[in-house]
């Protein structure tokens, strides 16, 4: 199984100042015949269901704000919140897509400082 | 507008079954793989089950492999999770997903329904 170890654990940032989550993965999770990194984020605020931010590594959901980005190649990726807001209070996941079983990191719970 | 409904979750003893089902709406059902996501009591996210369009194939999780079954019904727009032996580490709040056009991507998620194994 591909192990997502994301860091930290917890984050605590200041309205309008940028976060940063990190997440590395235990193998490649490129596919070499198509070049593409199967890396997603998600963030899953107070209790609600978790919702897909980001895809490919940095391909931004449909309606999701261009604050966040995704960066990151190969077992070492990025999200970054680039101007935080309340409503970004959420504990953030990243998955790997690439190989059965689909795992998950263990999560980032973000705060307001 | 898409919903997900999930229902058939509560208390059961070790060793003993529920079926999840996860009503679907507000797109072709039959056309998006779909997949449950589990979440313990303050814990992170754990994928447990995955199914195709039709059906055919399924996927599994090691952890629930031989005690849970996944099917769906495309004529009632119902996708099901048979979990059998259940254990007091299968607690959790159970979710179900549309998958995208991409295997392994899911949104959007149900509410999500709560399975307690517990004697």
């Amino acid at each position: 199984d591909i192990v997502m170890t994301q860091s930290p654990d917890s984050l605590a940032v200041s309205l309008g100042e940028r976060a940063t989550i990190n997440c590395k993965s235990s193998q490649s999770v490129i596919y070499s015949s198509n070049n593409k990194n199967y890396l997603a984020w998600y963030h899953q605020k107070p209790g609600q269901p978790p919702k897909l931010l980001i895809y490919w590594a940095s391909t931004r959901e449909s309606g999701v704000p261009d604050r966040f980005s995704g960066s990151g190649s190969g077992t070492d990726f990025t999200l970054t919140i680039s101007s935080l807001q309340a409503e970004d209070v959420a504990v953030y996941y990243c998955q790997q897509y690439h190989s059965f079983p689909y795992t998950f990191g263990q999560g980032t719970k973000l705060e307001i400082k | 507008e898409v919903q997900l409904l999930e229902s058939g979750g509560g208390l059961v003893q070790p060793g003993g079954s529920l079926r999840l089902s996860c009503a679907a709406s507000g797109f072709t059902f039959s056309s998006y793989a779909m997949t449950w996501v589990r979440q313990a009591p303050g814990k992170g996210l754990e994928w447990v089950s995955g199914i195709s369009t039709g059906g055919g194939s399924t996927y599994y999780a090691d952890s629930v492999k031989g005690r849970f079954t996944i099917s769906r019904d495309n004529s009632k727009n119902t996708l099901y999770l048979q979990m059998n032996s259940l254990r007091a580490e299968d607690t959790a709040l159970y979710y179900c997903a549309k998958e995208l056009e991409v295997a392994g991507l899911f949104d959007p998620w149900g509410q999500g329904n709560l399975v307690i194994v517990s004697s």
